[in-house]
């Protein structure tokens, strides 16, 4: 079936370093991926999406590209901010079900000044 | 603004007691989602409503049901709740997807009931 792996965390970086989050994911079919966060005490909100293989969605500095190749989705930024603290979702669209997303378990994310 | 509305963001109830969770969307959304979210297990679906009055099962079910009466209201139902019932409950809806390749549905999330059973 439809599945997401996402490293486990928590991550804890140092402002303005290197983000990487990695994400892998099985399916059959050509499903859309997606980046999710979750801010402290909030509900989820979408980050960025990608829906065809070497697309790549952008958004707030963060970036991921689709990668047919290697079943990659992999959330990258430049330069994080502790704002960027957070827990961070891969997921992806269940091809058989387009109204139905498929989540990862989430990586927490920790910005230290 | 779009907005999901959840009626409570705490909630404590006892064993046994039949417990309410409202959700409200005011974006005229087909879809509707209740997930259950819980360390290391990250989201895990529960139901999801495509329409009024229809239903699915998600991948947990089992202890919990649901109503949709109206198009904009979303409600979870715990017959009678217990302690493994403890948990952040998410609230989600979407349009209706394209059913093509490549299309996708954003989900739009309330801000979550954290639960506790005693």
């Amino acid at each position: 079936g439809n599945s997401v792996t996402q490293m486990e965390g928590p991550v804890t970086l140092s402002e303005e370093a290197f983000l990487t989050i990695n994400c892998t994911y099985t399916a059959t079919g050509y499903p859309s991926l997606f980046w999710y966060v979750q801010y402290p005490g909030e509900g989820l909100q979408l980050l960025l999406k990608a829906t065809k293989a070497d697309d790549k969605g952008s958004n707030k500095g963060f970036e991921a590209t689709y990668r047919k190749e290697t079943t990659s989705f992999h959330l990258e930024k430049g330069s994080v901010q502790v704002s960027d603290s957070a827990v961070y979702f891969c997921a992806l669209s269940d091809v058989n079900r387009d109204d139905k997303i498929i989540f990862g378990k989430g990586t927490r994310l920790h910005i230290l000044p | 603004d779009v907005k999901v509305t959840q009626s409570s963001r705490y909630l404590v109830k006892r064993t046994g007691e039949k417990v309410f969770l409202e959700c409200v969307q005011d974006m005229d959304h087909e879809n509707m989602f209740w997930y259950r979210q819980d360390p290391g297990l990250g989201l895990r679906l529960i139901y999801f409503s495509y329409d009024v009055k229809m239903k699915e099962k998600g991948d947990i079910p089992e202890g919990y049901s649901v109503s949709r009466e109206k198009k904009e209201r979303f409600s979870l139902i715990l017959e009678s709740a217990s302690t493994n019932q403890t948990s952040m409950y998410l609230c989600a809806s979407s349009s209706h997807g394209q059913g093509s390749r490549g299309s996708y549905n954003e989900q739009f999330f309330g801000p979550g009931t954290r639960l506790t059973v005693l």
